[in-house]
C-alpha cells in the first residue's frame, strides 16, 4: 500500500505571495489533518478534515485554509505569506479519524519564505 | 493545549533505558506516541485510550494515567535505531484534533 504522499517536497515563495501544498492520503483513509512543524513550536495542528468535512481547526490565522476532495485528497492554501510562515508542514491520514486510529504521515512539504 | 514533555533531550548508552514524560493540563481520551528520525516523518508507535492500560511494543512501552492527565513512554535495553524525535500527541475530545508536545530528542550511542 502506498504512503502518505505530499507535492512538492520543497517551496521556495516570496512574502506577499500564496501557495496551495497538496496531500494524497493512504488509500481508505477518510481523515487527513495537516500540522506545521517548527524548531521552536514543534508540531502544531492546523485542521482536519473528515470526508470532506472540516471537523477541527487550529489556532492559525484565516490565511491558512485547507479543503478536501471526494477522493480524500486534501489541499492546503496559505494566503500573504509572511517570514513566519517558513517550515515544515506535514499532512497525517488515518482510517477512521478517531482516538483510535494511528496517524501516518507523509514526509512533508518544507515552505521557504523570503 | 499543548502537551510538555520531559526531559526535552536524553543521552544514552546501548543498554540503558529511559523514560519520556508528557503532561497535560486538560482531561485525555487518548495518548498517542511518534518517533521522528531526522528528516523523516514522524512514525507512530502505539496508542493508549482513557482507562490507564498500558501497552508494549517491542521494548517500547507505555502507560497512561487519566487521573493525571499524564503518559509515560518507556524504552527499554535501549538500541541504535532508538535514536529520535519522541512526540506524544494528546485528544481532548473525539475529533482527531491533536496537539503534540515539543518533543523529546533520544540519542543512543555506542
Amino acid at each position: 500500500k502506498a504512503g502518505v504522499t505530499q507535492t512538492p517536497r520543497y517551496l521556495i515563495k516570496t512574502r506577499g505571495q500564496q501557495v496551495t501544498l497538496s496531500c494524497s492520503p493512504i488509500s481508505g483513509h477518510r481523515s487527513v489533518s495537516w500540522y506545521q512543524q517548527t524548531p521552536g513550536q514543534g508540531l502544531q495542528f492546523l485542521f482536519e478534515y473528515f470526508s470532506e468535512t472540516q471537523r477541527n481547526k487550529g489556532n492559525f490565522p484565516g490565511r491558512f485554509s485547507g479543503r478536501q476532495f471526494s477522493n480524500s485528497r486534501s489541499e492546503m492554501n496559505v494566503s500573504t505569506l509572511e517570514l513566519g510562515d517558513s517550515a515544515l508542514y506535514l499532512c497525517a491520514s488515518s482510517l477512521r479519524g478517531d482516538n483510535n486510529s494511528p496517524l501516518h504521515f507523509g514526509n512533508g512539504t518544507r515552505l521557504t519564505v523570503t | 493545549q499543548q502537551p510538555v514533555q520531559s526531559p526535552q533531550a536524553v543521552i544514552l548508552r546501548e543498554g540503558e533505558d529511559a523514560v519520556i514524560n508528557c503532561s497535560s493540563s486538560k482531561a485525555l481520551y487518548s495518548v498517542h506516541w511518534y518517533r521522528q528520525k531526522h528528516g523523516e516523518a514522524p512514525v507512530f508507535l502505539m496508542i493508549l485510550l482513557k482507562g490507564g492500560e498500558q501497552k508494549g511494543h517491542e521494548k517500547i512501552s507505555a502507560s497512561f494515567n487519566e487521573k493525571k492527565q499524564q503518559s509515560s513512554l518507556y524504552l527499554t535495553a535501549s538500541q541504535l535505531s532508538y535514536s529520535g524525535t519522541y512526540f506524544c500527541g494528546t485528544e481532548t475530545n473525539t475529533g482527531n484534533q491533536f496537539y503534540f508536545g515539543t518533543g523529546t530528542s533520544l540519542t543512543v550511542i555506542p
